[in-house]
């Protein structure tokens, strides 16, 4: 079925380093993925997203890696700050009408 | 340019009862998605509608239906509470369907006892 995998879960990292979080999606023909920040208590904010027809987006420490082949999107967090942690979603469109959510990373960047 | 709103803030409600929900979409946007998000999970996609319209639906029974206004505001119904419809439910507008940026509200804490 439609499906958005994500790991990790947690995730803990020291100020300066970097962080991944990998997702995974089941329906070959999505084409939109797009990352979403939520800070505890507040609406889910989008960070960057990537279309299919590209592989790779950067924006300032932030980029998205795309593998069509193996149905597999990263977000990669470089000089990670103490205001990044938050909770993390990547989501991956169903056909023109569905966004379906993965179901979170928990990112804390300890100073 | 204004953003996404959605009322009321919080709502209690008990087992049965029916519940609506409010969201107007970002100025110039026609479409309004609407997602639950139980605590710890991610934001489930429950239907969009486009011009008025539903277009797309996820897996939620009937007694989850919705509106869309001329003026692309938008209204979340639900039916027949349970304890399991406890949730922040949350809408995101777009300019044309889930392919496109979507912005989100700020949601409603919807607590059923």
């Amino acid at each position: 079925g439609e499906n958005v995998e994500q790991h990790p879960s947690t995730l803990s990292v020291q100020e300066g380093d970097s962080a991944v979080i990998k997702c995974t999606y089941s329906d070959s023909a999505s084409n939109y993925f797009p990352w979403y920040k939520q800070e505890l208590g507040k609406r889910p904010q989008l960070i960057i997203d990537i279309r299919s027809n590209v592989g790779e987006k950067k924006d300032q420490r932030i980029a998205v890696t795309l593998n069509k082949t193996a149905k597999h999107f990263s977000l990669h967090i470089t000089e990670t700050q103490p205001e990044d942690s938050a909770v993390y979603f990547c989501a991956a469109s169903i056909g023109t009408d569905k966004l379906i959510f993965g179901t979170g990373t928990r990112l804390q960047v300890f100073p | 340019e204004t953003g996404v709103t959605q009322s009321p803030t919080h709502l209690i409600k008990t087992r049965g009862q029916q519940v609506t929900l409010r969201c107007s979409s970002q100025s110039g946007h026609n479409t309004v998605s609407w997602y639950q998000q139980a605590l710890g999970q991610g934001p489930q996609f429950i239907f969009q509608y486009y011009r008025e319209e539903e277009n797309g639906r996820g897996n939620f029974p009937p007694r989850f239906s919705g509106l869309q206004f001329p003026n692309y505001s938008s209204e979340l119904n639900v039916n027949a509470l349970e304890l399991d419809d406890s949730a922040l439910y949350l809408c995101a507008s777009s300019l044309k369907g889930v392919a496109d940026t979507q912005y989100f509200g700020p949601g409603t804490r919807l607590t059923v006892l």
